[in-house]
């Protein structure tokens, strides 16, 4: 079975932090993607990455960024973390351009 | 642009009973269509897509959903669900990107 991990379920962390979230995937899999989750808003996408070192822009990138430096890690950052970032963070991969494969998700509370 | 409209937030219905969630979209393009489940404390799953061919799609856990162009639909069914089924369903849609709907929670009640 293909496993998306992602480095923790539940973050706390204060206005101003540089915030990071660590997603790996065990299937080789090219594409990758992080979405935000929120009540009554569905899945937005933030970035996605379809191979090493390359990224594309989602529908909501602004105060947030990527590192995809081997095909198995997909970090997302948050350069400056505010509250309005609280959410659930999910990150997803895929052989395909859409995501299949989730990991079970970040919890982040920006405080 | 290309949106995704689910039109029940939650749909109640007892166990066996058979269920329909509902999904309608806009786009003046082809399309692919996508039903993913969520599970309480989980990530996602793909239940089912519809990339072409057949417009009458089997997923797992005996979900299906049918494609109608006309109406721009993809609605979910079930004929007879479980306890287990509760979890909120989200219906996607992509074109060059895949957007999400807001998600509709079914809870099955015994």
């Amino acid at each position: 079975d293909v496993k998306v991990t992602q480095s923790s379920r539940y973050l706390v962390k204060r206005t101003g932090e540089k915030v990071f979230l660590e997603c790996v995937q065990d299937m080789d899999h090219e594409n990758m993607f992080w979405y935000r989750q929120d009540p009554g808003l569905g899945l937005r996408l933030i970035y996605f990455s379809y191979d090493v070192k390359m990224k594309e822009k989602g529908d909501i990138p602004e105060g947030y960024s990527v590192s995809r430096e081997k095909k198995e890690r997909f970090s997302l950052i948050l350069e400056s973390a505010s509250t309005n970032q609280t959410s659930m963070y999910l990150c997803a991969s895929s052989l395909a351009r859409y995501a299949a494969f989730f990991g079970q998700g970040t919890r982040l509370t920006v405080v | 642009a290309q949106s995704v409209t689910q039109l029940d937030s939650q749909v109640p219905v007892f166990e066996e009973a058979p269920v329909e969630l509902r999904c309608n979209y806009s786009s003046s393009v082809s399309v692919y269509l996508f039903w993913y489940v969520q599970y309480p404390n989980q990530g996602l799953q793909l239940l089912l897509k519809y990339l072409s061919g057949s417009t009458l799609v089997k997923g797992i856990n005996g979900f299906e959903a049918e494609f109608n162009k006309s109406q721009t639909s993809f609605h979910l069914r079930k004929p007879s669900v479980h306890i287990s089924d509760t979890a909120e369903y989200f219906c996607a849609v992509r074109i060059n990107k895949l957007v999400f709907g807001a998600g509709t929670i079914l809870r099955v009640k015994s």
